[in-house]
């Protein structure tokens, strides 16, 4: 089977622009999560999908927001990007809500 | 709340040598899964060992194991004959079980394991 994916792997974008990052599931996998990483704050928890719907989010702003399409595939938007949102930003897929979570390779975002 | 924590920021151990990484949790469910993964320079967090609250034996997978002791609240990542590839960062990570309706991890802040040949 083959692993979670995201994309893109890297990107440089400046303040204020916004950013899409996609996540593609491993197969059958019905939730997705996202984590930002850090060095400073760590990894942190952003948002949990399933089936279509998302069930938490995490404490960020409202600038973060998400979503999650019928085949399992998850979008994440990052509005008016600041230069603190520079993260690897963290896929996990898992077959549901109480499953292994298993994490793709992440996108590294750096805002200038 | 939950919280884990990770006291050794870095560790060094000799090629093909146990080593043992340190995790402590803190949360009042009874209900809870415990997770260790190993993150590369590259960047992808791999899914190690999985120990469950209620598992009464410490859980094995290959060369890792997890030295469970509930009663002190601690989840040890033993890696036995370590080899020059599990140079990496290793974070343990909980998720509680209850509660129906948040199961994000909630991870440590890492250990820096270097391996030396």
């Amino acid at each position: 089977k083959a692993g979670v994916t995201q994309t893109p792997r890297y990107l440089i974008k400046t303040r204020g622009q916004q950013v899409t990052l996609s996540c593609s599931p491993i197969s059958g996998h019905r939730s997705v999560s996202w984590y930002q990483q850090t060095p400073g704050q760590g990894l942190q928890f952003l948002f949990e999908y399933f089936s279509e719907t998302q069930r938490n989010k995490g404490n960020f702003p409202g600038r973060f927001s998400g979503r999650q399409f019928s085949n399992s595939r998850s979008e994440m938007n990052v509005s008016t990007l600041e230069l603190g949102d520079s993260a690897l930003y963290l896929c996990a897929s898992s077959q549901g809500l109480a499953e292994t979570q298993y994490f793709g390779p992440g996108t590294r975002l750096l805002v200038l | 709340a939950q919280k884990i924590t990770q006291t050794q920021p870095g560790m060094f151990v000799q090629e093909k040598e146990a080593v043992t990484l340190d995790c402590t949790y803190d949360t009042s469910d009874p209900s809870y899964g415990l997770f260790w993964y190993k993150q590369p320079s590259s960047g992808e967090m791999i899914f190690l060992i999985y120990q469950g609250s209620y598992d009464q034996q410490n859980a094995t997978e290959g060369r890792y194991s997890l030295n469970f002791q509930k009663a002190r609240k601690s989840a040890n990542l033993v890696i036995s004959a370590s080899q020059l590839g599990d140079s990496a960062m290793y974070f343990c990570a909980m998720r509680v079980n209850s509660g129906g309706s948040n199961y994000k991890l909630t991870f440590g802040k890492g250990t820096l394991l270097t391996v030396n040949p």
